[in-house]
Parts: structure tokens; C-alpha cells; sequence
């Protein structure tokens, strides 16, 4: 069973389109997150969610919306795709453990590419 | 200054070899200390995370200074398999956020 996972693992659009992606995670944690990996490998956090509700947006360009249904989901939408916003999109979740930060998990990531 | 600076390498090592890993933080109230290692074009996985008193695993030892705001990773015996990115993880000033470090290539030859 995959922990956290991802849809879709590959998305070539064109700018100015719209495109989502989607994660969810069977571990039972009450945070998750979005991060973006650039060319340069740099692992960038963009947002997290504890419990469906938004806790960090890391000056994100409003063109980026995350929504979380329930705990177990967080998708994120893009909307107006740039040429810039070609990266690899990781979702990761993890646990809360008394004021500590216990492990992320990662899904497998959804290499984008805008042409 | 960045929050989370790690030497980016590449290190390159013959099998066998010992390599250690170093990586300093700004963020004095920072809680939670990991490591993680990244093989090419997958996600971040983890590799240990880091106590205040220094943990072992395997050919892996961690350890952590909190004076220095410094963790540090020891690869013993190295493989083959352990040519990867080695990535440190530290939480920031809310405990919801865990920081990258930008990695350190390691490459070990046979």
C-alpha cells in the first residue's frame, strides 16, 4: 500500500492552462504538505496543512491554491501555468508529536512541464 | 543567510571509504533535526532522524550540537548504493515546517 500518493506522475501543458494535482495519505497524519523541487534540485516548502486547515504559505503566487477536503487529502491547483512553474511538485505528510515535527513522508512526486 | 546550509559536493569516494556530511542551521528553536536521502529523479526518503545525544544506524551515525546549530552524518564502510543526495531536514519556527537543506551529492566508485 502506498502511504502517500500522488496523481498524476507526469503533466506536460501549455501556459495559460489551468491543471491540478492530487494527494492523499493512508497514514492517519495530521499535516501534509506541498513542496517544489526546481531545476537547481532545491526542495522549496509552499504550503502545509494541519488537520484541513491552512498553516504556512510560503509567499506562494496566488495562482497556486491548495485545498484540503479532509485530512487525508490535499490538492493543489495552478491556475494560468507559467513557463517558471516547470518543477517537480511533492506532497509529504507527517505527525504532529507534542510541539515536535515527526518525519515527512513523500509521495513520489508530479514532474510538470509547461511548454 | 540561509536557514539550512549543507556543502552541495559532489563527493567522490571509492568503496569503502568514510564520509561525513556536515550541515548548519539558523534557526536556534528548531526541534526536530533529520536527515534524508534523495536518489535521482524519486522522492526524499528517510534515512535517520537526529537526537540530541547522537544516534547510530548501521554504517550511518548522526549527530547534533545545538550550541553550533550543527548536524552532522557519518557513512562508514561506503557502498555502491549509497551514491545519492543527502538531504538535511530541520523544522523552522513553527513546528509545521520542515526546512531543506539544498543536499550534498555523494558518489562512491567501486
Amino acid at each position: 500500500d502506498t502511504a502517500v500518493s500522488q496523481t498524476p506522475k507526469y503533466l506536460v501543458t501549455q501556459m495559460g492552462n489551468d491543471k491540478s494535482i492530487k494527494c492523499e495519505q493512508n497514514l492517519g497524519h495530521d499535516t501534509m504538505y506541498w513542496y517544489k523541487q526546481d531545476s537547481k534540485k532545491f526542495l522549496k516548502i509552499m504550503f502545509s496543512y494541519n488537520n484541513k486547515e491552512l498553516i504556512i504559505n510560503e509567499t506562494v503566487p496566488n495562482r497556486f491554491s491548495p485545498k484540503s477536503p479532509d485530512k487525508a487529502h490535499l490538492n493543489l491547483h495552478i491556475n494560468s501555468l507559467e513557463l517558471g512553474d516547470s518543477a517537480v511538485y511533492f506532497c509529504a505528510s507527517s505527525q504532529s508529536r507534542g510541539g515536535y515535527r515527526a518525519e515527512a513522508f513523500f509521495g513520489q512526486g508530479t514532474r510538470l512541464t509547461v511548454v | 543567510r540561509k536557514e539550512v546550509e549543507q556543502d552541495p559536493g559532489p563527493f567522490n569516494v571509492p568503496e569503502g571509504a568514510t564520509v561525513a556530511f556536515n550541515c548548519t542551521y539558523s534557526n536556534s528553536a528548531s526541534q526536530s533535526f533529520f536527515w534524508y536521502r534523495q536518489d535521482c529523479r524519486k522522492e526524499p526518503k528517510l534515512l535517520m532522524s537526529v537526537y540530541s545525544s547522537g544516534n547510530e544506524d548501521g554504517r550511518f551515525t548522526a549527530q547534533l550540537n545545538r550550541a553550533s546549530q550543527y548536524i552532522s552524518l557519518l557513512i562508514r564502510d561506503s557502498k555502491l548504493s549509497d551514491s545519492a543526495t543527502y538531504l538535511c531536514v530541520v523544522s523552522g519556527d513553527s513546528s509545521y515546517k520542515l526546512i531543506f537543506g539544498s543536499g550534498t551529492r555523494l558518489l562512491v566508485r567501486p
